[in-house]
């Protein structure tokens, strides 16, 4: 079956640690998106992409990096420049045309040990 | 900027039917979204409205107005299983760029 898998599941940063989040997509999509939840919150843009090789931040990028090597793969590291960067992180992707239409992975809650 | 506004919390009976307001303030806009959320869980796709008035799908529907930026979800029969965060989303100045409202959270008493 297709879809969107996000792991681990659960994960723990000690101070100063870098962290990667990794998110897989065998939809064949071409845009994917990285967003942050903290809880009771809405969903924070912090970076997308709509092809290979290129990606644009979104509303809070500061403290994150991505990369998007492979079509459907985007990786998010969460790095020591974050500082509160315990929240629930989900990645989505969708289809060129009909973009409107978002799948999400299942989800990441990343805590600070 | 982006920016939306939707209301924080809602409560129904069930059987009954809702609507869950939004308005929202862009730079461009391609067309509103709706997404469901059970608690921990991940958002689900609900409905799109690219153009004026009101689309339906099953017990949802979902209306927008261009000219008033203003948007609402209809859930109708309620059922237990809809207690939920509902939210809106708007692509707006950039057409692969979606944002999203902080989310309507959705109690339904028996």
């Amino acid at each position: 079956d297709g879809g969107i898998t996000q792991s681990p599941k659960y994960l723990f940063r000690k101070e100063g640690q870098n962290v990667t989040l990794s998110c897989e997509q065998n939809l064949n999509h071409d845009a994917m998106y990285w967003y942050r939840q903290d809880p009771g919150q809405g969903l924070r843009l912090i970076y997308y992409s709509q092809i290979v090789n290129d990606f644009q931040k979104g509303d809070i990028a500061e403290g994150y990096s991505v990369s998007r090597e492979k079509k459907e793969s985007f990786p998010l590291t969460v790095t020591s420049a974050q500082k509160n960067p315990t929240a629930f992180y989900l990645c989505a992707s969708s289809m060129d045309r009909g973009r409107e239409k978002l799948f999400f992975g299942s989800g990441t809650q990343l805590s600070v040990l | 900027g982006q920016s939306l506004e939707q209301p924080s919390e809602v409560t129904a009976v069930e059987g009954a039917i809702v609507q869950i307001n939004c308005t929202y303030q862009t730079s461009g806009f391609y067309g509103l979204s709706w997404y469901q959320q059970h608690d921990g869980g991940a958002p689900t796709f609900l409905s799109y409205n690219g153009l004026d008035g009101l689309e339906e799908t099953g017990r949802f529907s979902s209306f927008l107005s261009r000219s008033d930026s203003y948007g609402y979800l209809l859930l109708q029969e309620l059922q237990m299983k809809d207690s939920a965060s509902y939210f809106c989303a708007v692509r707006g100045s950039s057409a692969s760029k979606i944002i999203f409202g902080s989310g309507t959270r959705l109690s339904i008493r028996p």
